[in-house]
């Protein structure tokens, strides 16, 4: 079975530019979050996606959106990138229907701002 | 604010020794309490959780032990080896919530 999968693995932008990463999740998985770990720390959470619905959002500025396709894949974009957001972004999977808090991790998308 | 205070930030461990990262939560609507294992360049996996209801669970070398009157949870890796080297994030969460909120991480080296 395929795991949460990212892409891409890595990125160079430009401060100012904007970017999208995706996610596939674990298939049966309803549910994607959203963290970004910056080098040294541990995840800190973005956003959480339910069908297609945002379920949860962390403290993070409006430069930050995500959606959800209805294949339950998910989208995060970034605008007007700044040297700050270089960071790991990771997404991870739920199924969902109560379980949400039991969450599979993807590789990630290892961001680098210039 | 930080909800989870995870300690300590390094720790190197002798191949067989017993492994002990702690950590601390604030907020007592907390109920699922995972640790990950983060390989350099992978996403973290998850490795064990426990619910405050029991205070101790146990999967193969792996123990968390749970004290819900302090508020404080641990992890024992017994019989420490090589690849056990990574870093460890313990992270707290409430039940069918998706957002976990994690400590900074404490980086193992375990010593051949």
């Amino acid at each position: 079975d395929a795991g949460v999968t990212q892409s891409p693995t890595h990125l160079i932008k430009t401060r100012g530019q904007h970017v999208t990463l995706r996610c596939s999740p674990i298939s049966g998985h309803k549910s994607v979050s959203w963290y970004q770990q910056v080098l040294g720390q541990g995840p800190q959470f973005i956003f959480q996606y339910y069908e297609k619905e945002e379920r949860g959002r962390g403290n993070f500025p409006d430069r930050f959106s995500a959606r959800q396709f209805p294949n339950y894949s998910s989208e995060l974009n970034v605008n007007a990138l700044l040297l700050g957001d270089s960071a790991l972004y990771l997404c991870a999977s739920s199924s969902g229907g109560g379980t949400f808090h039991e969450q599979y991790f993807g590789p990630g998308t290892r961001l680098t701002v210039t | 604010q930080q909800q989870v205070k995870q300690s300590p930030q390094s720790l190197i461990v002798q191949k067989g020794g017993i492994s002990i990262i702690n950590c601390a939560y604030e907020n007592t609507a907390f109920d699922y309490f995972p640790w990950y294992q983060q390989f350099p360049g992978k996403g973290p996996a998850l490795l064990i959780a426990i619910r405050p209801d029991v205070s101790e669970k146990k999967e193969g070398r792996f123990t968390i032990s749970f004290n819900k009157s302090a508020k404080q949870f641990s992890l024992h890796i017994m019989d420490s080896q090589p690849g056990d080297s990574a870093t460890y994030f313990c992270a707290a969460s409430r039940t069918n919530a998706g957002k976990s909120t994690f400590g900074d991480g404490t980086t193992l080296t375990v010593k051949p």
